[in-house]
């Protein structure tokens, strides 16, 4: 079985742009979560979807908007780039994203988007 | 509000050696706690969850962690360390229901 898909894997922007992007669950899964992974950090809480309504959010500017597609996959849209959006951007699929439930979250290889 | 905190930035060990990676949390009731490792242009993967069931928690690869609420640690270990091993390494807790919360990565090294 396939696993979390993320395209494209890299990107290059300039500031003042905007950048979609994209990520495809594991089948069966309907919960999509978003995360940003500064260089030397850990990954950072941005989104997440269940059954195509936000879910929850994290500390992060309104620049930062996503959507939930009927067929699971999700897209993260980043408005007006700024130099420090430069990360890996990372998508997580679950089944219905309870991690209360002990349900298991899985990670894409992510996108790394670099802001010129 | 929950937290985790990794006491090592870096862990060099040698090949066929213990690992040990340390991992503190803070939280007013009872964590789900998690690693996760990171090979270079992979994603992240889960080693191990513990979610107040045994305090002693199997995982893959040879890995195991053990919850001690004394302590407030939940640290990684492995009896013997493969080149296979060498990853970053990122200590998790639950803050609700969908949301986790990273700690800031172990970048462990193993020599030959």
């Amino acid at each position: 079985d396939a696993g979390v898909t993320q395209s494209p894997t890299h990107l290059i922007k300039t500031r003042g742009q905007h950048v979609t992007l994209r990520c495809s669950p594991i089948s069966g899964h309907k919960s999509v979560s978003w995360y940003q992974q500064v260089l030397g950090q850990g990954p950072q809480f941005i989104f997440q979807y269940y059954e195509k309504e936000e879910r929850g959010r994290g500390n992060f500017p309104d620049r930062f908007s996503a959507r939930q597609f009927p067929n699971y996959s999700s897209e993260l849209n980043v408005n007006a780039l700024l130099l420090g959006d430069s990360a890996l951007y990372l998508c997580a699929s679950s089944l219905a994203g309870l991690i209360r439930f002990q349900e298991t979250q899985y990670f894409g290889p992510g996108t790394r988007l670099l802001v010129l | 509000a929950q937290s985790v905190t990794q006491l090592d930035s870096h862990v060099s060990v040698s090949e066929g050696t213990p690992v040990l990676l340390r991992c503190n949390y803070s939280s007013s009731y009872s964590p789900s706690l998690f690693w996760y490792v990171q090979h270079p242009n992979k994603g992240l993967q889960l080693l191990l969850k513990y979610t107040s069931a045994a305090t002693l928690v199997k995982g893959i690869n040879g890995f195991e962690a053990e919850f001690k609420k004394s302590e407030t640690s939940f640290h990684l270990t492995k009896p013997s360390a493969h080149m296979s091993d060498a990853a970053e390494y990122f200590c998790v807790v639950r803050l609700n229901d969908y949301k986790l919360s990273f700690g800031a990565g172990t970048t462990v090294t193993v020599r030959a």
